[in-house]
């Protein structure tokens, strides 16, 4: 089975211009999470979502970034307009009946760059 | 304050030894607790989870829970190169759907 699967891997822009990132959970998983990943600040959850629907953002640092899961097989996270400071590595994870019950499974990564 | 709170290390042992990872979390009620593995440029991984008070073992790892305390603890033993990572304590919050994660703890297994 595929696991989650994200894309960019890597992405490299500059200051002020909108980036897009994209998720495709693990099938038959209903819950979503993105999650942020500096030196600084460690693994931050921004939103996640159940069943389509955003649950929690009180993660997501401000207005300039916002979520979508228009169906069960696709999210996105867009920042608009990006700064250097929201270079960091971007996870997306899903899992079945929430954390409680079993694990996240995690995508790879989108590691952005913002110059 | 951090919720989850770990020693960022490094924590270096040498191979076979034991090797003894902690965390502290500030919730006092939740209810579930996990460690995950993330190697260098890699995506975490989950490796336990524990949900009661006490010991749980599987092969070399053993995770230890006390809610008293608040307290959670991972043992590797016979610590193998291939080990060296970082390990994540994290946490669920009181609704049981979302988890915190701490900053995690760089374990280095010398051969």
């Amino acid at each position: 089975d595929a696991g989650v699967i994200q894309s960019p891997r890597h992405e490299v822009t500059e200051m002020g211009q909108e980036v897009t990132l994209r998720c495709k959970p693990i099938s038959g998983h209903d819950y979503l999470f993105w999650y942020r990943q500096t030196m600084m600040r460690g693994l931050e959850l921004l939103i996640y979502f159940n069943n389509n629907v955003p649950i929690d953002d009180s993660g997501m640092p401000e207005d300039r970034f916002s979520a979508k899961m228009p169906n069960a097989s696709f999210s996105t996270l867009k920042i608009q307009p990006s700064e250097p400071r929201d270079s960091a590595v971007y996870f997306c994870a899903s899992s079945s009946r929430g954390v409680n019950a079993g694990e996240l499974f995690f995508g790879e990564g989108s590691r952005l760059t913002v110059l | 304050q951090k919720e989850v709170e770990q020693n960022s290390g490094p924590l270096s042992v040498p191979e076979g030894a034991i090797a003894s990872l902690n965390c502290t979390y500030s919730d006092r009620v939740s209810q579930s607790f996990f460690w995950y593995r993330q190697y260098s440029g890699k995506s975490p991984e989950l490796i336990m989870s524990i949900y009661s008070n006490g010991d749980k073992e599987d092969g070399r790892f053993t995770a230890q829970l006390n809610k008293a305390s608040q307290y959670v603890s991972l043992l590797i033993r016979d610590s193998q190169p291939s080990d060296s990572a970082t390990y994540l304590c994290a946490v669920d919050n009181n609704a049981g759907n979302m988890l915190t994660f701490g900053g995690g703890t760089r374990l280095m297994v010398k051969p």
